[in-house]
């Protein structure tokens, strides 16, 4: 068990919804990052916070957003859902802020989107 | 622009076989980090190793060996006697400057009894 708790497990949708996933962190760490896992585009990086605060930016749609609360849980908010948005969505925490931290995962949410 | 290769796609080797994971990465950065997960089949990731570009030292880990040679830019696994349980997609990755993590495809190992 890695410590990171991902929240919904799995979620099922149809095209043009918008949908939230959860994700708690290691007790302690700061920084939370997601994850896009697809066949297609295989595993990418989407974005990272540390404390709250944004702090690296990957391959994020503009229908993606993320944000980061005051007790360091995070949510990644997908709307206007396309069948290509159909993926393996990871979280992952660390300590610190900087990205070549070790990162421990959570277990992924599988989003289908039909 | 960065970029990770990982240029086997799926390698099958008998139990007790040595195995080395190909990674090859492009960067113009001076200060980066390179990573190995492991993806068994139940799905989660796992962190096994970082490395950042200053430290060309390899490292050993039980039956895990890295070799990290910055001038052939590449930073290859190696598991030795490996074992059924190592069956894994394994994927390099790397973090520059602007710390975007770029994965590799991944290659998926099979490990047959």
């Amino acid at each position: 068990d890695s410590g990171v708790t991902q929240t919904p497990k799995h979620l099922i949708t149809a095209t043009g919804q918008r949908v939230t996933l959860r994700c708690s962190p290691r007790s302690g760490d700061l920084s939370v990052y997601w994850y896009q896992q697809s066949l297609d585009q295989g595993l990418q990086f989407l974005i990272q916070y540390y404390n709250g605060e944004e702090r690296a930016k990957g391959n994020i749609l503009e229908r993606f957003s993320a944000q980061q609360f005051p007790d360091l849980h995070s949510e990644l908010n997908l709307s206007s859902l396309e069948l290509g948005d159909s993926a393996l969505y990871f979280c992952a925490s660390s300590l610190s802020e900087g990205t070549g931290d070790e990162a421990f995962f959570g277990q992924g949410t599988r989003l289908t989107v039909v | 622009a960065q970029k990770v290769t990982q240029a086997q796609t799926e390698i099958s080797v008998v139990e007790k076989e040595d195995v080395t994971l190909d990674c090859v990465y492009e960067t113009r950065d001076t200060t980066y980090y390179l990573f190995w997960y492991k993806q068994p089949p139940s799905g989660e990731l796992v962190f096994l190793i970082r490395r950042n570009s200053f430290d060309e030292q390899n490292e050993i880990s039980g039956r895990y060996s890295w070799n990290f040679q910055k001038s052939t830019s590449s930073f290859n696994f190696t598991i030795t006697a490996s074992q059924v349980v190592d069956s894994a997609v394994y994927f390099c990755a790397l973090s520059g400057r602007d710390d975007k993590i770029i994965f590799g495809k991944g290659t998926r190992l099979h490990i047959l009894p």
